[in-house]
């Protein structure tokens, strides 16, 4: 079974401020680590996967296949990156990603 | 719009009612998914076709059921519609293989109340 985990719900931090969403995974084989974002009025979309390991405005995540995490950072938070959070697993290519519930994180002025 | 494209946005009906939701996936694209998002929770995968065939369920319930038609859209029919059905049905598409697998296309969603 897989399972992708995201302990806050909410996470709120000022401008400027790091910023790290958690994400914990369970999964008996390779997974595969993705960041969906979906800001307001806007369509669920990939933010970044761990294969490519970029950098994605600013964001950036390590598969820690040690401590079954993906945690997503930004050293400095931007108000424009206030969205929906959603962290994924997938399994064998071209199979389902299971999501995790997501956290709100909201960048203050 | 080469994007996916779910019908309709939003949706109100009654109790023990029909639905279908319709979906056209992004153009090229051959796996489709549905998901469930209902309040307080994220998004719960539904089940996945390939090409008109079913490839993997989920949590999908029994007055559920999907197709992929030949064109590649799919429809999500719900019946005897329950209060708890009210949520957000997101469809979404991918390639199976190549490095677009994986990475899922989502539509707007359509919005179902059930009153």
């Amino acid at each position: 079974a897989q399972r992708v985990t995201q302990p806050e719900k909410l996470l709120s931090v000022f401008k400027g401020a790091p910023v790290e969403l958690k994400c914990n995974y369970s999964y008996s084989g390779s997974p595969e680590l993705f960041w969906y974002v979906q800001y307001s009025r806007q369509r669920l979309q990939l933010l970044l996967r761990h294969i490519s390991r970029e950098s994605i405005k600013g964001f950036t995540a390590d598969l820690n296949k040690g401590e079954t995490s993906f945690h997503l950072k930004k050293p400095f938070a931007q108000e424009e990156d206030s969205a929906m959070y959603y962290c994924a697993l997938s399994g064998i290519s071209g199979s389902r990603l299971t999501f995790g519930e997501g956290t709100q994180l909201t960048v203050n002025p | 719009d080469s994007g996916v494209t779910q019908t309709p946005k939003h949706l109100i009906t009654a109790t023990g009612q029909r639905v279908t939701l319709r979906c056209s996936p992004r153009s090229g694209d051959l796996s489709v998914y549905w998901y469930q998002q209902s309040l307080d929770q994220g998004l719960q995968f539904l089940i996945q076709y390939y090409n008109g065939e079913e490839r993997a369920k989920g949590n999908i319930l029994e007055r559920f059921s999907a197709q992929q038609f030949p064109d590649l859209h799919s429809e999500l029919n719900l019946s005897s519609l329950e209060l708890g059905d009210s949520a957000l049905y997101f469809c979404a598409s991918s390639e199976l293989q190549g490095p677009g697998a994986n990475v899922l296309t989502f539509g707007a969603g359509s919005r179902l109340t059930v009153l």
